[in-house]
């Protein structure tokens, strides 16, 4: 069974910083390009940040740039999203995905809550 | 960046209705467009791809069409389970951008 699982999240302050992590199982990595979302409470999805397959090629939105790295160890068939300088709006449901071959995302990990409050 | 645009932002319906959510993009994304589906507290599930290929397992009265720039998705007689929120995304170029969602709710 292919699965995504996140972790890391949790209760952080303004300007902190955290990091995910989300392991693959079932699928190796090294074959995908890999993605994260996230879902503030209540709130629609929005796209995060992207890899591709060795890690050579990155891509974020605005709203995370130079902020966030996204970054991946296949290896050990994990993706990782560090963030830094963390805002209250960055308080999010943060998801990993897999997208398959010419399409979006098939495969979304559970989710890793992620709190920015003093 | 292209920006993606659903409507309605929520709608009202019943069982066996036929509803139809669309998505706008900004500038013209060829067919590079997905549907998914995501229930209160679930992970989202993909329902369509390139704007009109059903995702496997997805039940034959959900459908897709548009490309450019405009798109539908069409859920052909409403079910219980079907009550939830549905996305669009364009994924032809980063960043891969969400529409706002359409809530569709019990009338």
């Amino acid at each position: 069974e292919v699965q995504l699982v996140e972790s890391g999240g949790g209760l952080v302050q303004p300007g902190g910083s955290v990091r995910l992590s989300c392991v693959a199982s079932g699928i190796t990595l090294s074959d995908y390009w890999m993605h994260w979302v996230r879902q503030a409470p209540g709130k629609g999805l929005v796209w995060v940040s992207r890899i591709n397959r060795d890690g050579s090629s990155t891509d974020y939105a605005d709203s995370v740039k130079g902020r966030f790295t996204i970054s991946r160890d296949n290896a050990k068939n994990t993706l990782s999203l560090q963030m830094n300088s963390l805002r209250v709006d960055d308080t999010a449901v943060y998801y990993c995905a897999r997208p398959q071959g010419g399409a979006s995302f098939d495969i979304w990990g559970q989710g890793t809550m992620v709190t920015v409050s003093s | 960046d292209i920006q993606m645009t659903q409507s309605p932002s929520s709608l009202s319906a019943s069982v066996g209705d036929r509803v139809t959510i669309t998505c706008r993009a900004s500038q013209g994304i060829g067919n590079y467009l997905a549907w998914f589906q995501q229930k209160p507290g679930k992970v989202p599930q993909l329902l369509i791809y390139t704007a009109s290929t059903l995702q496997s397992g997805v039940p034959s009265r959900f459908s897709g069409s548009g490309s450019g720039t405009d798109f539908t998705l069409t859920i052909s007689s409403l079910q219980p389970e079907d009550f939830a929120s549905y996305y669009c995304q364009k994924y032809n170029t980063a960043p891969w951008t969400f529409g706002q969602g359409t809530r569709v709710e019990v009338k």
